[in-house]
């Protein structure tokens, strides 16, 4: 029973550099969700998904792209990666108390 | 809008001592209330939460209350341990409208032995 699964665990990029964080569930959740957990800010919710096809901007959505083509799969692109952008990156499946997060991806960004 | 406050830390104490994390907040709406707990290295994880006024979320002798009108969701354990130590998130959610949930900035609670 795998979850929430986030690849990578950890990543460096140069400025300018695109990449696409993956993310995928297995528990058949239409709601999904990436936040960006920064040091005293909490977690903010990027850009979210009510089911396949359907996507929707959150707190602090610039410089994020999202997709949904299946139920399963949520991956999140940076297009060209600014330092502001290094952060932990968290992928969830499932809303309110039914919310399980993948383990999180660290982006540097120098 | 909607938001979270916590409680600065680190909260550091000793092990079997007392705990408090204050978490009050403001809502357009009428929220559920929740914790979260993120152990080092790994995603956050639900640890209690309640859906009303006066109710009382429960969870591995951890404890808080919603009260509505301090607007407060304060959590509490009676005697810590070491591996009590994690960061501790306050977030709610609207039962109407988007459903996305609004975290506080959590509070690092270190527990020595």
């Amino acid at each position: 029973n795998a979850g929430v699964t986030q690849t990578p665990k950890f990543q460096v990029l140069k400025t300018g550099q695109s990449m696409t964080l993956q993310c995928a569930q297995d528990m058949n959740h239409e709601y999904m969700s990436w936040y960006r957990q920064d040091p005293g800010m909490g977690l903010r919710l990027i850009h979210y998904s009510v089911g396949a096809g359907i996507t929707d901007q959150g707190e602090v959505p610039n410089g994020y792209n999202v997709s949904r083509s299946t139920t399963e799969d949520f991956p999140l692109r940076l297009l060209s990666a600014a330092p502001s952008q290094t952060s932990v990156y968290f992928c969830a499946a499932g809303e309110g108390e039914k919310l399980f997060f993948g383990s999180g991806t660290q982006l540097s960004v120098l | 809008g909607n938001s979270v406050t916590q409680m600065e830390g680190p909260v550091t104490l000793s092990e079997e001592a007392f705990l408090t994390i204050n978490c009050t907040y403001t809502a357009t709406g009428y929220p559920s209330l929740f914790w979260y707990v993120q152990y080092p290295g790994e995603g956050l994880q639900l640890l209690l939460k309640a859906t009303k006024a006066d109710d009382k979320g429960s969870n591995k002798g951890f404890e808080a209350t919603y009260r509505k009108e301090t607007t407060s969701f304060h959590l509490e354990k009676g005697s810590v341990q070491v591996s009590d130590s994690a960061v501790y998130f306050c977030a709610l959610i609207l039962n109407t409208g988007r459903r996305a949930l609004t975290f506080g900035s959590g509070t690092r609670l270190q527990v020595q032995p």
